[in-house]
C-alpha cells in the first residue's frame, strides 16, 4: 500500500536558522498538500502542489514537488518561534481517493 | 462561517466500553473524513463519507465504524475499546471529495482508554 515517509522526525533549531523537512512517497502522487499543527492544536492547511517540479513560496516558506512527483520538501528560512509545530505532508496516489499523511516533522525553535 | 465542530473534546473510557464521537462539518461541506492521531503513528485515515455513503475506508478493524446523516453531520463509533485506541480523533471536512480539496480539521476528540 501507499506509504508517505517524512524526515527528520524531530528538528531543533536556533531562532534564525533554516529548517527543511522532506517527504517521500512509495508511489507517484497526483498532488501533495502540506499542513501545520501547532502544539495542542489541529492540522491547518498550508499549500497544495500539483505539477511536477512545482515550487511555491509563502513568505519565508518554500515548497517543492519533485520531478517524479514522489517527493516534496518544505524549507523555512530564518525560523521564528511562531514556526514551532509539526509539519505534515499529505499525498494521494494517482487514481486513489485517500489522502495519506506523512509521519510529520516536529520543529522546535530555540529563542 | 463556523469551523468544523467536534464533540466531545475530551473523554475517558474503560476497556470494553464503546464510544461515539460527533463531527459537524463547515456549512456547505458534504465530505467528512476521520483520522486517528497517535504520537507514534501520526495521522491514520479511518474513513470518508460523502452524501451519507462511505467512500473510502482505511486499515482499521471492524470495531471502528461511522455514518453520515442527511445534514452532513457524521459520527464515528468504536466498540469494545482497547488501550491502544487512546488517541486524538480528528474530523476533517471539504466541499467535495475531489482530488484537490484541502481539508479543514476540527479541534479533535481526545479519547483516553483506561
Amino acid at each position: 500500500g501507499q506509504q508517505v515517509m517524512q524526515i527528520p522526525q524531530y528538528q531543533h533549531v536556533q531562532e534564525g536558522e533554516d529548517f527543511t523537512t522532506y517527504c517521500n512517497s512509495s508511489t507517484t502522487l497526483s498532488n501533495i498538500q502540506w499542513y501545520k499543527q501547532r502544539p495542542g492544536g489541529h492540522p491547518v492547511f498550508l499549500i497544495q502542489l500539483v505539477k511536477s517540479g512545482e515550487v511555491k513560496k509563502q513568505k519565508r516558506l518554500t515548497f517543492q514537488f519533485g520531478e517524479a512527483k514522489k517527493n516534496s520538501s518544505l524549507h523555512i528560512t530564518a525560523t521564528q518561534t511562531t514556526d514551532v509545530g509539526t509539519y505534515f505532508c499529505a499525498g494521494r496516489s494517482t487514481g486513489a481517493n485517500n489522502l495519506f499523511f506523512g509521519t510529520g516533522t516536529r520543529l522546535t525553535v530555540i529563542p | 462561517k463556523a469551523g468544523v465542530t467536534q464533540t466531545p473534546r475530551y473523554l475517558i473510557k474503560t476497556r470494553g466500553q464503546q464510544v461515539t464521537l460527533s463531527c459537524s462539518p463547515i456549512s456547505g461541506h458534504r465530505s467528512v473524513s476521520w483520522y486517528q492521531q497517535t504520537p507514534g503513528q501520526g495521522l491514520q485515515f479511518l474513513f470518508e463519507y460523502f452524501s451519507e455513503t462511505q467512500r473510502n475506508k482505511g486499515n482499521f478493524p471492524g470495531r471502528f465504524s461511522g455514518r453520515q446523516f442527511s445534514n452532513s453531520r457524521s459520527e464515528m463509533n468504536v466498540s469494545t475499546l482497547e488501550l491502544g485506541d487512546s488517541a486524538l480523533y480528528l474530523c476533517a471536512s471539504r466541499e467535495q471529495p475531489t482530488d484537490t480539496g484541502e481539508l479543514f480539521f476540527g479541534e479533535g476528540s481526545r479519547l483516553t482508554v483506561l
